[in-house]
């Protein structure tokens, strides 16, 4: 099935560093969300954008809506251990429509 | 409140069989979703539910069937399991179609 494009599959980064995710489409959404999964668990919603160039923060994550509406940012600021986990974007592209996820980028965050 | 809970948690089935899962929505959640998240990958889409309605639909074979309640939960049905079926399945639900998702922990399904 479609699939958004997220990459690297796997990001490793020392605590308290900074760190960008990003997310691209073939075609046009107008509504991106982010969410994190951890093992055994279901994703859990971490930002929701709903309008181009939207710019929304979540405690220390901020995501924004790409104007193109093909793409989003997820930025991690001060990154601690408990932010360890794979990170999804989904996208829709009408409010009736179907979740596309991403296949994931596994964070790791060394002590 | 009470957020959403799938059940079971895990389940082993053999290959032919059929399988049923369930799924209680967040309280007043009228929207569930059922996706599929194979080992590595991103959850897919397999259907939609609104007010009992199917309103939405993935590139899953008719095998796959589903059912809301008119308290919102959920069934996903699954007949002539296939070892490809092996897989988490995820259900979320929403307040309203243009909301954000809220996913269960899923169900771990395998089949032998």
């Amino acid at each position: 099935g479609q699939q958004l494009n997220q990459s690297p599959q796997s990001m490793f980064i020392q605590e308290g560093e900074d760190v960008s995710m990003n997310c691209t489409s073939s075609s046009i959404f107008n509504t991106w969300l982010w969410y994190k999964q951890e093992p055994g668990e279901g994703p859990v919603l971490l930002i929701a954008l709903y309008k181009a160039g939207e710019l929304t923060s979540n405690g220390r994550l901020t995501a924004q809506f790409g104007i193109t509406r093909k793409d989003s940012f997820l930025n991690i600021s001060a990154s601690i251990p408990s932010d360890v986990g794979i990170y999804f974007c989904a996208g829709r592209p009408g409010a009736n429509s179907k979740l596309t996820f991403g296949k994931g980028i596994t964070l790791s965050v060394r002590p | 409140e009470t957020g959403v809970t799938q059940s079971p948690t895990h389940l082993i089935k053999t290959r032919g069989q059929q399988v049923t899962l369930r799924c209680s929505s967040q309280s007043g959640h009228n929207t569930v979703s059922w996706y599929q998240q194979a080992l590595g990958q991103g959850p897919q889409f397999i259907f939609q539910y609104y007010r009992e309605e199917e309103n939405g639909r993935g590139n899953f074979p008719p095998r796959f069937s589903g059912l809301q309640f008119p308290n919102y939960s959920s069934e996903l049905n699954v007949n002539a399991l296939e070892l490809d079926d092996s897989a988490l399945y995820l259900c979320a639900s929403s307040l309203g179609q243009r909301d954000g998702y809220t996913f269960g922990s899923g169900t771990r399904l395998t089949v032998v």
